[in-house]
């Protein structure tokens, strides 16, 4: 079945520090990604997304490429602030599974200042 | 505009009883799926509902049952509660998968 698998944290760095946070998946087809984020106590965010190869998807320094060849979306920021401090998931959603998302298990984000 | 709109945030219920949550998708949004937080399993996805009908279902006992209406909100309904059912519940709402889906706040259940 289809899978995301995501790097363990908790990743620790320090402000203004270059952010990475891998992502690989599994899936027939040509699913669409995403990356979400989640503040303490609150839902998801939608952080950026791309639908197919090669695609960008970007917001608020954020950005992801889609790797078909490597079936990777990396999240990078080049500078991250105390307030980024989170848990990030990455998501797809396969061609064949309707609507559904399958997620990644979340990788929790410490920013000090 | 609205976000999605949960209620209740906070649930105490005790083992056996049962419990019904509510969505209020984006208004336009005529899909709504449901997913359950919890610290073991991560994300799982219960089911989705699309104009009324349920389109996709995720691999949950019977005990979880929703519905939408014909104004596009949506209940959950767990019947005879464990006290592995203690979540956080996520409902989401999209126009469609490509675009994304905007998630509400969550209702945290917790079952004693």
């Amino acid at each position: 079945g289809d899978s995301v698998t995501q790097m363990e944290g908790p990743v620790t760095l320090s402000e203004e520090a270059f952010l990475t946070i891998n992502c690989t998946y599994t899936a027939t087809g040509y699913p669409s990604l995403f990356w979400y984020v989640q503040y303490p106590g609150e839902g998801l965010q939608l952080l950026l997304k791309a639908t197919k190869a090669d695609d960008k998807g970007s917001n608020k320094g954020f950005e992801a490429t889609y790797r078909k060849e490597t079936t990777s979306f990396h999240l990078e920021k080049g500078s991250v602030q105390v307030s980024d401090s989170a848990v990030y998931f990455c998501a797809l959603s396969a061609v064949n599974a309707g609507n559904m998302l399958t997620f990644g298990g979340g990788t929790r984000l410490m920013v000090k200042p | 505009k609205a976000g999605v709109t949960q209620t209740p945030r906070y649930l105490i219920k005790t083992r056996g009883q049962q419990v019904t949550l509510s969505c209020s998708p984006i208004s336009g949004h005529r899909s709504v799926s449901w997913y359950q937080q919890t610290p073991g399993q991560g994300l799982q996805f219960l089911f989705e509902y699309f104009s009324e009908t349920q389109r996709n279902k995720g691999n949950f006992p019977g005990r979880f049952s929703g519905r939408q209406f014909s104004n596009s909100r949506s209940e959950m309904n767990v019947s005879t509660l464990e006290l592995g059912d203690s979540a956080l519940y996520l409902c989401a709402s999209s126009l469609s998968v490509n675009y994304g889906y905007t998630f509400g706040s969550g209702t945290r259940l917790t079952v004693v």
